[in-house]
């Protein structure tokens, strides 16, 4: 089955400027997370979706980051305006939410942000 | 407040050496448990989860993890290393209690196997 898909895998942006990520979970996953790794630290969650509604974006920065996802299938993180500390990998996730295995979540390769 | 703790940031051994990683939760109820490894520039991959049953989980590539939940440990182990082990270790937690079954990972356990 195909995994999950992300990109841009690489971006470099100046700060003030802005950069958005695209991410198209594996078919029928209804749960879609965003998270944010910073080099040396682990996954935080950023935000995460059930079908097309907001389940938990309490650790998003929601003055400068914002998520979509209107269908309930692919989801898009933008940034805007980007700061120094935003450089990090932006992973996406995506889980089946159903069944024995209902809670394995399946990681994106995952998009990596530099912000100079 | 509920987190996932790793004990070493950084682990370095050499080839054939023994490797356990800690990680103990603040979770409290029902808890599936997982370990995440990070190889190099690549994506996290699952090496092995508990959801109930035996607490000794067998995973990919060697590795096992043992449940205490008394200790509210998941400790990750392999007999013996390889070089191609050096990566970025991390254990996860979903919690029934957390809201929506978040996912919550560790700070990350660096090991370096010399050859």
């Amino acid at each position: 089955e195909a995994g999950v898909a992300q990109s841009p895998r690489y971006k470099i942006i100046e700060k003030r400027q802005s950069v958005a990520f695209w991410c198209n979970p594996i078919s029928g996953h209804a749960t879609l997370y965003w998270y944010q790794q910073i080099l040396g630290q682990g996954p935080k969650l950023l935000i995460q979706f059930q079908n097309n509604g907001v389940v938990d974006d309490s650790q998003l920065p929601k003055d400068r980051f914002s998520a979509e996802r209107l269908k309930g299938v692919d989801s898009t993180l933008k940034i805007q305006p980007a700061k120094l500390e935003d450089s990090a990998v932006y992973l996406c996730a995506s889980r089946p939410g159903t069944g024995s295995s209902g809670n394995t979540i399946y990681f994106g390769e995952g998009s990596w942000l530099t912000v100079v | 407040a509920q987190s996932v703790s790793q004990h070493n940031h950084h682990v370095i051994l050499s080839e054939a050496a023994s490797l356990e990683l800690g990680c103990n939760y603040s979770y409290g109820g029902t808890v599936n448990l997982f370990w995440y490894v990070q190889y190099p520039g690549q994506h996290l991959q699952l090496l092995l989860k508990y959801f109930s049953g035996d607490p000794l989980v067998k995973g990919i590539k060697g590795f096992e993890a043992e449940f205490i939940k008394s200790k509210f440990s998941f400790n990750l182990r392999k007999p013996s290393v390889q070089w191609s082990d050096t990566a970025e270790y991390f254990c996860a937690v979903i919690s029934s209690r957390a809201a929506g079954n978040k996912l919550t990972f560790g700070g990350g356990t660096r090991v370096l196997v010399k050859p």
